[in-house]
């Protein structure tokens, strides 16, 4: 069945260096978008990418991801990480042609000084 | 413009209790609506969605219960409340299968 992994539960990264949030996704739909959304503490998530274009790069806020059918991920990255990124990001796909959408387990960002 | 609201903001209630938790959305027509549970440091749980008036489905089994009374409203519910039951509760619309999630502001529920 259609699925979503993000492997890394917590990810510590030092301000100013680089990090790379990964997503895998299993689905049997070819014609999906995909979604990260952000939730900082005590907040709703709120919608940070989307993508539905093969190879394409997708930036917003300091991030970017490409989605990349061939090895289905989805991964998040950022050059240069900020304090205020801490967060927990979730990866999430439509499932199929159904009112169903399937979230990760979600990867809490932890960015210290 | 579609606005989302829920209600209330916070509650604390007692283990046993009964519990009802509401969403509505204003400006969309016939939204896909969602609940999410997310236990306090965990990760966000689907436990119903509903494409349509009167037709619900059950993702996540934790003894809650779900409505769409009308086209606009999801409600949330149990008669007795367990001490797990305690987190985050997120309702959510969308139009269509590949448009984005829109999540109201939250409701956090304490059982004691």
């Amino acid at each position: 069945g259609d699925s979503v992994t993000q492997t890394e539960g917590l990810v510590t990264v030092t301000e100013g260096l680089p990090v790379m949030l990964n997503c895998t996704y299993q689905t049997a739909y070819s014609d999906v978008a995909f979604f990260w959304y952000v939730q900082y503490l005590n907040e709703a998530p709120k919608l940070l990418l989307r993508s539905s274009t093969d190879n394409k790069r997708t930036e917003h806020q300091g991030f970017h991801a490409t989605l990349h059918k061939s090895s289905s991920s989805f991964h998040l990255q950022k050059s240069s990480v900020q304090l205020s990124d801490s967060a927990l990001y979730y990866c999430a796909l439509p499932r199929g042609n159904t009112g169903k959408l399937i979230f990760g387990l979600g990867t809490t960002l932890q960015v210290q000084p | 413009a579609q606005t989302i609201h829920q209600w209330p903001v916070a509650e604390i209630k007692a283990v046993g209790s009964p519990l009802s938790l509401g969403c509505t959305i204003k400006g969309k027509s016939s939204p896909n609506l969602y609940w999410y549970w997310q236990a306090t440091g965990g990760t966000l749980q689907q436990l119903f969605y509903s494409i349509t008036v009167g037709q619900v489905e059950s993702v996540v089994q934790l003894n809650l219960s779900a409505s769409r009374p009308k086209d606009d409203q999801f409600i949330l519910s149990t008669e007795k409340l367990l001490l797990s039951h305690s987190g985050f509760y997120l309702c959510a619309w969308r139009g269509t299968m590949n448009e984005r999630l829109f999540f109201g502001h939250g409701t956090k529920l304490s059982v004691l």
